[in-house]
């Protein structure tokens, strides 16, 4: 399974937009790259995934360029309730996904 | 909505004991996962299940096993509860293949005296 780095965390304010990169540099044909977002006290959920290119969704957008060795994650105009962790995944499917330590976002009134 | 229910959500248990941890979804899912997740670790796999009596281990499967009689039903066991097996339980299921999207209940945290 293709190995993930992520920042540890990353501040931001209200309104502005945060985007989170995820490096996976031995990245899979068959891999896709998929992100989950955690808040205290509750399981993850799944925000968006992606195989190339861009997609976006009402939560956030996923530009992944044509190497595929990396993904930003870009949430628009966050706000409070934005604070939370973000995992990057990668993989073929969802069997042995581990989720590692993500990127706890804070975002500041 | 698929719903993902973890029986407990807070259990206190002495070392030693064996411990059930619980966990149903109601969307007749293929597979089920157990995960524990610890601070600056994040989430780690225990094992998962792909089908009814099927199981194949995760990351950390050492001092656990887990039980699936039923599609619906996924069981983590504790055979004998140590100190360090104290953390949050996460259960998750999700409907198999290449972007099977994994829907997670809400926890049960675990703690070992």
């Amino acid at each position: 399974l293709a190995k993930t780095t992520q920042p540890i965390s990353m501040d931001s304010y209200e309104g502005q937009e945060v985007n989170i990169t995820c490096s996976h540099n031995n990245i899979a044909t068959n891999d896709y790259i998929t992100w989950y977002q955690q808040f205290p006290s509750q399981g993850p959920r799944f925000i968006i995934q992606g195989y190339k290119t861009k997609v976006t969704n009402e939560v956030a957008s996923l530009f992944i360029p044509a190497d595929r060795k990396s993904s930003t994650l870009s949430l628009p105009r966050v706000s409070l309730s934005d604070t939370a962790v973000y995992y990057c995944l990668v993989g073929p499917n969802d069997y042995k996904l581990s989720f590692g330590a993500g990127t706890t976002v804070t975002v500041r009134a | 909505d698929v719903k993902v229910t973890q029986s407990s959500r807070y259990l206190v248990k002495r070392t030693g004991e064996k411990v059930f941890l619980e966990c149903v979804q109601d969307m007749d899912h293929e597979n089920m996962f157990w995960y524990r997740q610890d601070p600056g670790l994040g989430l780690r796999l225990i094992y998962f299940s792909y089908d009814v009596k099927m199981k194949e281990k995760g990351d950390i499967p050492e001092g656990y096993s887990v039980s699936r009689e039923k599609k619906e039903r996924f069981s983590l066991i504790l055979e004998s509860a140590s100190t360090n097996q104290t953390s949050m339980y996460l259960c998750a299921s999700s409907l198999g293949g290449y972007t099977g999207e994994l829907f997670f209940g809400e926890g049960s945290r675990l703690t070992v005296l």
